[in-house]
């Protein structure tokens, strides 16, 4: 089992681009999120998918949509990069339920100039 | 709301030295809480985890205590090693949904 995958594994954008960071897990779980780690913010919560079909709006959704492609796959989309959005993203995912263990990605590193 | 609130500052000390990082949770309900770890360059992993009150969470010689009382959820090991160092966050999953609120980390730096 790979596990939770993220390509790519570092991306440079200039203002104003566009770009969808990639995630997927082999491991049949049900939910899947998006966060972004900042120097000293610890992670938060962009967007997460409780289920196929579904997504909903985290801690810091501006600026980002989501897709869940299918169970396996949720992709990040960002419209218009700006230097802000400069920060590592990690994709996580979980079987649903209140107890069980999120499990992260290697990330994707982003800067945006 | 939910938050985790982790010790300021990294954490330097000596290779067979006690590690304590404290961890106070604020939560409506009983959450499932977590210690996650990062190594450089590395995404999270799992360290440990409660999910409920006085549960012992360990693995790999680190361990917390789930207090309610207290609200709080402190990493220990008795004797840490070079291999160690890393970033630990502590985690809390609120009851009703997996929205997983983490403290601001702490550096742990173990030198030889």
């Amino acid at each position: 089992n790979a596990g939770v995958t993220q390509t790519p594994k570092f991306q440079v954008l200039k203002t104003g681009q566009s770009m969808t960071l990639q995630c997927a897990q082999d491991m049949n779980h049900n939910s899947m999120y998006w966060y972004r780690q900042d120097p000293g913010m610890g992670l938060r919560l962009i967007y997460y998918s409780a289920s196929e079909g579904t997504t909903d709006k985290g801690e810091v959704p501006n600026g980002y949509n989501v897709s869940r492609l299918n169970k396996r796959e949720f992709s990040l989309r960002l419209e218009s990069a700006a230097p802000s959005q400069t920060s590592v993203y990690f994709c996580a995912s979980s079987d649903y339920g209140q107890r069980e263990t999120q499990y992260f990605g290697p990330g994707t590193r982003l800067l945006v100039l | 709301g939910n938050s985790v609130t982790q010790m300021e500052g990294p954490v330097t000390l000596s290779e067979e030295a006690f590690l304590t990082i404290n961890c106070t949770y604020t939560a409506t309900g009983y959450p499932s809480l977590f210690w996650y770890v990062q190594y450089p360059g590395e995404g999270l992993q799992l360290l440990l985890k409660a999910t409920k009150a006085d549960d012992k969470g360990s693995n790999k010689g680190f361990e917390a205590t789930y207090r309610k009382e207290t609200t709080s959820f402190h990493l220990e090991k008795g004797s840490v090693q070079v291999s160690d160092s890393a970033v630990y966050f502590c985690a809390l999953n609120p009851a009703g949904n997996n929205r997983l609120a983490f403290g601001k980390g702490n550096q742990v730096v173990v030198i030889p």
